[in-house]
């Protein structure tokens, strides 16, 4: 089982607020991913880091930013949070693999945010 | 940006029933990843494909890899109802860059009646 942790599971907050959701994990993976993904929809890339202080925005552009401080935590935050926020996001991991090869990613169980 | 698509969007079967769904890329993968998404959880990782004509089983699913490495499929033979949930293929060679960025197709919602 893979130890990827992601807090808060559920959060319900009102238009404005600023909010962090928290994604670490112990494997000691120099790749990290953040997804967004709506009910029933494919995931989406909107943050990844190839390891301490390396971040870049992916496909999906999204208003949050992230930081990479830790090899192990890889936190999201949205300055001000608007309903159009509202979305699972998942956090991910893997390790480097060489000679063109990709390896798996690990997921989180996912935060359900909803603004209100 | 390269797009992958995976068709049906959603079907529905008998315990006991074969399942097959289908990704397509305009062009060539160098790999293709499939995850299994249940329902309220979080993508579980399958399988990876890597070589044109790969076939791969892991119990009752197959896994194929086309010749021109543009096309993936997943099979299931005689599902039960712990099949049930969303299946996404996934490309993780997004934007051509070697950096395992994940492209997912749109996912299959398959849904089993007992």
């Amino acid at each position: 089982e893979a130890d990827i942790y992601q807090t808060p599971r559920y959060l319900v907050i009102g238009t404005g607020k600023k909010i962090t959701l928290e994604c670490s994990q112990t494997m000691g993976h120099d790749k990290m991913y953040w997804y967004q993904q709506d009910p029933g929809m494919e995931l989406h890339l909107i943050h990844y880091s190839y390891g301490v202080n390396s971040t870049e925005k992916g496909d999906l552009s999204s208003e949050s930013t992230v930081s990479r401080i830790r090899t192990e935590h890889f936190p999201l935050t949205l300055e001000s949070a608007r309903p159009s926020h509202t979305s699972q996001y998942l956090c991910a991991s893997s390790e480097w693999a060489g000679g063109g090869s990709y390896n798996e990613q690990f997921f989180g169980p996912g935060t359900r945010l909803t603004v209100l | 940006g390269q797009q992958v698509m995976q068709i049906p969007q959603y079907q529905h079967v008998q315990e006991g029933e074969d399942f097959t769904t289908y990704c397509n890329s305009s062009t060539t993968l160098s790999n293709i990843q499939w995850y299994k998404q249940r329902p309220g959880g979080h993508p579980v990782f399958l399988i990876q494909l890597v070589k044109s004509g790969e076939v791969k089983k892991q119990k009752r699913l197959t896994f194929q890899f086309g010749e021109a490495k543009k096309n993936s499929s997943l099979h299931i033979t005689a599902t039960q109802t712990t099949d049930v949930g969303t299946y996404f293929c996934a490309d993780p060679n997004a934007g051509g860059t070697s950096y395992g960025k994940l492209t997912f197709g749109q996912g299959t919602i398959l849904t089993v009646h007992p």
